[in-house]
């Protein structure tokens, strides 16, 4: 198993800027999620992808976006970043269904907006 | 709506002590329930989960146990070493997709 991998791992990214976070989720998994956690705090859903297609959403504006790949790896795309969004972003992946099986957590990258 | 409630830490223990974390949950219908480690600078690693009512977790000598009837589900470990030394989330998945986690609970074991 190779777990799951982001890159980068920091970033640090000027406010109104556009950044991509990459994702390679783990060998035989086909679900994919990611989560923001601020510090001190728990991780907070943003979307999750299965098969291509984003299937479920959390409380976050359309300027987070995200694509997965055939091969289940996985971007999440920020438009317009604003100072709030400094954060560790956590890729997650699963066989399906999540609730039965958790998720598998990369090492996340944490991104600075300044 | 769908929430975790942690016990607030931090929380210091010296070593082979007992270590009770509380974690209460408000859902609706028959959610998982789980509990997440994390280690300074690294991703959330699962440590146990239970998928059903009175299902016992177990891993690394912690144990927790989903209670219905108090909806609790808290985090116990009979004898600590340094080595658990970490921040653990408790997090509950209803039907559908999204987990719900709560805020951490930081634990340090001092020799």
């Amino acid at each position: 198993e190779t777990g799951v991998t982001q890159s980068p791992t920091h970033l640090i990214k000027t406010r109104g800027q556009q950044v991509t976070l990459r994702c390679s989720s783990q060998s035989g998994h086909n679900t994919v999620s990611w989560y923001q956690q601020a510090l001190g705090q728990g991780p907070q859903f943003i979307f999750q992808y299965y098969r291509e297609e984003e299937n479920g959403r959390g409380n976050f504006p359309p300027r987070f976006s995200g694509l997965q790949f055939p091969n289940y790896s996985s971007e999440l795309n920020v438009n317009a970043l604003e100072l709030d969004d400094s954060a560790l972003y956590l890729c997650a992946s699963s066989p399906l269904p999540p609730q039965n099986y958790g998720y598998t957590f990369g090492s996340g990258t944490r991104l600075t907006v300044v | 709506g769908d929430s975790v409630t942690q016990m607030e830490g931090p929380v210091t223990l010296s070593e082979e002590a007992f270590l009770t974390i509380n974690c209460t949950y408000t859902a609706t219908g028959y959610p998982s329930l789980f509990w997440y480690v994390q280690y300074p600078g690294e991703g959330l690693q699962l440590l146990l989960k239970a998928t059903k009512a009175d299902d016992k977790g177990s891993n690394k000598g912690f144990e927790a146990t989903y209670r219905k009837e108090t909806t609790s589900f808290h985090l116990e470990k009979g004898s600590v070493q340094v080595s658990d030394s970490a921040v653990y989330f408790c997090a509950l998945s209803p039907l559908g997709n999204q987990f719900y986690f709560g805020t951490g609970t930081s634990l340090t074991v001092i020799p």
